[in-house]
């Protein structure tokens, strides 16, 4: 069965902090995001990539960096996290189609930062 | 850039009431994005209600509807006959699939629905 899975699902971190949330799909996607979501913005897209070692930037991608080190996996980190990243972070997967398969969704991670 | 704007929440309803969200969306780089209608129940992730790939047509998933109008760029859901379980915030997004790096979603702020008993 398709399936995004994230980890880990909630993280409490300090101002400065370094953290990295992960993202596996088991899909055989080409494509990957990451989403960021705070009521009053909806869904805004941080980084994405298609395909292993790829990385283009999305909407949203200051204080963020990315990296997809294989097909499967796709991972986002904050280095020096800030309050203002206290949000809900969603990750995607899709393939080149979406007349096939809609992307999908992970279930979240909700992040933290005192 | 792409853009989409939907009714801003919350929406209050009451059981058995009919229900529309509005949805209009502005393409720049893709002259018939996909349009799609997620949805993210209390304590779960998002997860999608419909999609419609081609302008003109209509989709439609758990009582839910929504038309692919092109000449008014919009994407409207409804339903005519709303349960509490469909409590949820929804989403309405567009698809640029134009190929490459242009391949990803844009959403709007999100409509949080609550049906009343």
């Amino acid at each position: 069965e398709a399936a995004v899975t994230q980890s880990p699902r909630n993280k409490v971190t300090v101002t400065g902090g370094n953290v990295t949330l992960s993202c596996r799909q088991t899909n055989s996607h080409n494509y990957m995001y990451w989403y960021r979501q705070d009521t009053g913005h909806g869904l805004r897209l941080i980084h994405y990539s298609y395909g292993a070692g790829n990385l283009q930037i999305g909407d949203v991608p200051d204080g963020y960096k990315a990296t997809r080190t294989t097909q499967e996996d796709f991972f986002l980190l904050l280095e020096l996290a800030s309050p203002s990243q206290t949000s809900l972070y969603f990750c995607a997967s899709s393939d080149a189609d979406y007349n096939n398969q809609a992307p999908l969704f992970g279930e979240g991670t909700r992040l933290s930062v005192l | 850039g792409d853009s989409v704007t939907q009714t801003e929440g919350p929406v209050t309803v009451s059981e058995s009431e009919s229900l529309i969200i509005n949805c209009t969306y502005s393409a720049t780089s893709i002259a018939y994005p996909n349009l799609f209608w997620y949805v993210r129940y209390p304590g779960e992730g998002l997860q999608l209600l419909l999609k419609v790939i081609t302008a003109g047509q209509k989709g439609s998933s758990r009582g839910f509807e929504a038309t692919y109008n092109k000449e008014t760029t919009s994407f409207h859901l409804q339903k005519a006959s709303v349960q509490e379980s469909d409590s949820a915030v929804y989403y309405c997004a567009l698809g640029d699939h134009s190929g490459g790096s242009n391949y990803k979603l844009t959403f709007g702020k999100g409509t949080l629905l609550t049906v009343t008993p």
